[in-house]
């Protein structure tokens, strides 16, 4: 059972542009929401995160949506440059757990076009 | 600067081989996992250890185990490698204290098993 939904697999932007990628949660007790981003050969690293008490958090370009009625959360990278070219997985978590497990979605592969 | 560090970037091994992943964190970080990513299936989890000589079962337990023995090494073991087994494994680590905490992850061990 999937518990994270991530959306698209993959996406092609144009230099400048603006990248969505989607996620949906089923498991309501979910309180933590990060996003990760990988680049070839590394590992995944924290790019930002979001708790269901705030409906936006922006770093940079890069910003958070959250809709907790909606179970859903999704990453908006603003004048996408061709460095953001990456894999991005969203992921889930319960806090207040002493071993709470990140679950990730599926991951959206992001090619960012000069 | 934090680290993660898997021992080896790449393992080739035969079918049937035990083989041994070693991941080692320098962060005092009491919980440490173990994920395998394969395209399209992303990053899933196979084993997490929240203290030392203490173990769960992730998503995907079958055919690997694992060992703590201490607080900063968290080793990986397939017990007789499959052709099946063959994919990235990424380690990480993630402090107990605190809400919302980073997970923190390795480069990597691209294991292919012939």
């Amino acid at each position: 059972q999937q518990q994270v939904k991530q959306s698209p697999q993959s996406l092609i932007v144009q230099k400048g542009g603006i990248s969505i990628i989607n996620c949906a949660y089923e498991n309501t007790a979910f309180d933590y929401f990060p996003w990760y981003q990988q680049f070839p050969g590394k590992g995944p690293a924290l790019l930002i995160a979001i708790r269901p008490d705030v409906s936006e958090k922006k770093e940079g370009r890069f910003t958070i949506s959250f809709n907790k009625s909606a179970k859903q959360f999704s990453l908006h990278i603003m004048d996408s440059q061709p460095g953001d070219s990456a894999t991005y997985f969203c992921a889930a978590s319960l806090s207040g757990s002493g071993y709470s497990t990140l679950t990730f979605g599926k991951g959206t592969m992001l090619l960012v076009s000069p | 600067d934090v680290k993660v560090t898997q021992s080896s970037r790449y393992l080739v091994k035969r079918t049937g081989e035990k083989v041994f992943l070693e991941c080692v964190q320098d962060m005092d970080h009491e919980n440490m996992f173990w994920y395998r990513q394969d395209p399209g299936l992303g990053l899933r989890l196979i084993y997490f250890s929240y203290d030392v000589k203490m173990k769960e079962k992730g998503d995907i337990p079958e055919g690997y185990s694992v060992s703590r023995e201490k607080k900063e090494r968290f080793s990986l073991i397939l017990e007789s490698a499959s052709t099946n087994q063959t994919s990235m494994y990424l380690c990480a680590s993630r402090e107990t204290t605190g809400l919302n905490t980073e997970a923190f992850f390795g480069q990597g061990t691209r294991l292919t098993v012939v």
